[in-house]
């Protein structure tokens, strides 16, 4: 499986951008990178994906190194209502495409 | 609003006994999912439909089945509920199995005792 590797968690000051890294090195050439997050015990909601090309919507960008080794979410403008935890996932094409949630980052955004 | 309905929204449920956990959804998708959450282990998919009539196997299928008669519903049931099946579930949809976006409902508590 192509597992990602998050921080914990992360705090983020109201206003500021929030950068939420992700490492995924053993990512096949195929494989999307989806960034999904789950505010307290809702269910996930969607932000971002991308396959190699840095993507941008009204929620989020996404940044992903050239090697496709790692990624970063970033939330332009954090607010109190961004606080949840954030999950980086990569489809796994091989095993019928399903989505691998990990543990997630836990980003607090403080006032 | 347009989305996926779940419910019992909770349940506590005798150890033997078995429970269906409803799962609509009003957007035609076509695929649909039913995860469980336990803390420190995330997010595992127990069983998914790519169509109306196809059902698959997750990473955790034993001791849970799901049928697909429609496309708006995926009922999970567990046939003798076991307390580690103590978790909270939540269904999703998305337009294919190959859809970018799935959709989440809003999750059933369930507590095996």
């Amino acid at each position: 499986d192509a597992k990602t590797t998050q921080p914990p968690s992360m705090d983020c000051a109201e206003g500021r951008a929030a950068n939420l890294p992700c490492n995924h090195s053993t990512i096949s050439g195929n494989e999307y990178v989806y960034w999904y997050r789950q505010i307290h015990s809702q269910g996930p909601q969607y932000i971002i994906h991308g396959l190699k090309n840095n993507e941008t919507n009204e929620m989020a960008s996404l940044i992903i190194t050239e090697d496709r080794k790692s990624s970063t979410l970033i939330l332009p403008h954090a607010t109190l209502r961004d606080t949840a935890v954030y999950y980086c996932i990569v489809r796994v094409l091989d095993q019928g495409g399903k989505l691998i949630f990990g543990q997630g980052t836990e980003l607090s955004v403080k006032p | 609003t347009a989305g996926i309905t779940q419910a019992p929204t909770s349940q506590i449920l005798a150890a033997g006994r078995s429970m269906t956990l409803r799962c609509t959804q009003d957007m035609r998708h076509n695929a649909m999912y039913w995860y469980r959450q336990d803390l420190g282990l995330g997010l595992r998919l127990i069983h998914y439909s790519n169509t109306a009539g196809t059902t698959g196997k997750g990473e955790v299928p034993d001791g849970y089945s799901v049928s697909r008669a429609n496309t708006d519903d995926f009922p999970l049931t567990l046939a003798s509920a076991v307390p580690s099946q103590t978790s909270v579930y939540f269904c999703a949809s998305s337009e294919g199995f190959w859809a970018n976006v799935l959709t989440f409902g809003a999750g059933s508590r369930l507590t095996v005792l």
